[in-house]
């Protein structure tokens, strides 16, 4: 079955750490690959996304993901973290089912204390 | 620029009743998907409009129901409320589907 995993429940670091949401991925054919953040109350925001091309992608607000297709993972990454960046984490994947649809994980929450 | 309009921002209905959920997507965007996200969780895939039909769906029983006219917006409509449809409603536009998706804030549907 085609899926997105995020294994992490809850993510924290302390501010002006590095920080690394999880995500792993099971699909048919190239992958299409997105993160999002939410926060409060509030739709999703695109951070970022994997088409093809360098395994390294540069998002939004600092953020990057790691595209690695021998593990079948992406990512998501910030070389120090800010306080704001706390919120839920999505990742999501494009599938194949007779036609495209985005599936999302079931989110990551991330805690940046100061 | 305006992004995704959903509207109405929250609703409290009663179990049995039907709702509508309405959504402007982004100039210059052309497919609709609609999602359910309950509490803590992810966003669950709803169905897919393109070209004013359903492209894709997910696993929503009939009672989920939409439409798409002529000018992109959509609509999302739910009969027969079961308390357990009360969640967050997100619609999502995008230019294609191999981009990333523009959401609105959502819809807060209550079923009481």
């Amino acid at each position: 079955a085609q899926s997105v995993a995020q294994p992490e429940d809850q993510v924290n670091v302390a501010e002006g750490n590095p920080l690394t949401v999880k995500c792993t991925y099971s699909v048919s054919g190239n992958p299409y690959l997105f993160w999002y953040v939410q926060y409060p109350n509030r739709g999703l925001q695109f951070l970022l996304k994997y088409i093809t091309g360098d395994n390294l992608v540069k998002g939004s607000y600092g953020f990057e993901a790691e595209f690695n297709k021998s593990q079948t993972s992406f990512h998501l990454k910030k070389p120090s973290a800010l306080v704001s960046d706390s919120a839920l984490y999505f990742c999501a994947v494009r599938v194949d089912t007779g036609g495209f649809k985005t599936i999302f994980g079931a989110g990551t929450r991330l805690f940046v204390k100061a | 620029d305006a992004g995704v309009t959903q509207s109405p921002t929250h609703l409290i209905k009663t179990r049995g009743q039907q709702v509508t959920l309405r959504c402007s997507p982004k100039s210059g965007h052309d497919t609709v998907s609609w999602y359910q996200q309950a509490l803590g969780q992810g966003p669950q895939f709803i169905f897919q409009y393109y070209e004013e039909e359903e492209r894709q769906r997910g696993n929503f029983p009939d009672r989920f129901s939409g439409h798409q006219f002529p000018n992109y917006s959509s609509e999302l409509n739910v009969n027969a409320l079961l308390l357990g449809d009360s969640a967050l409603y997100l619609c999502a536009s995008s230019l294609t589907v191999n981009y990333g998706y523009t959401f609105g804030s959502g819809t807060r549907l209550t079923v009481v």
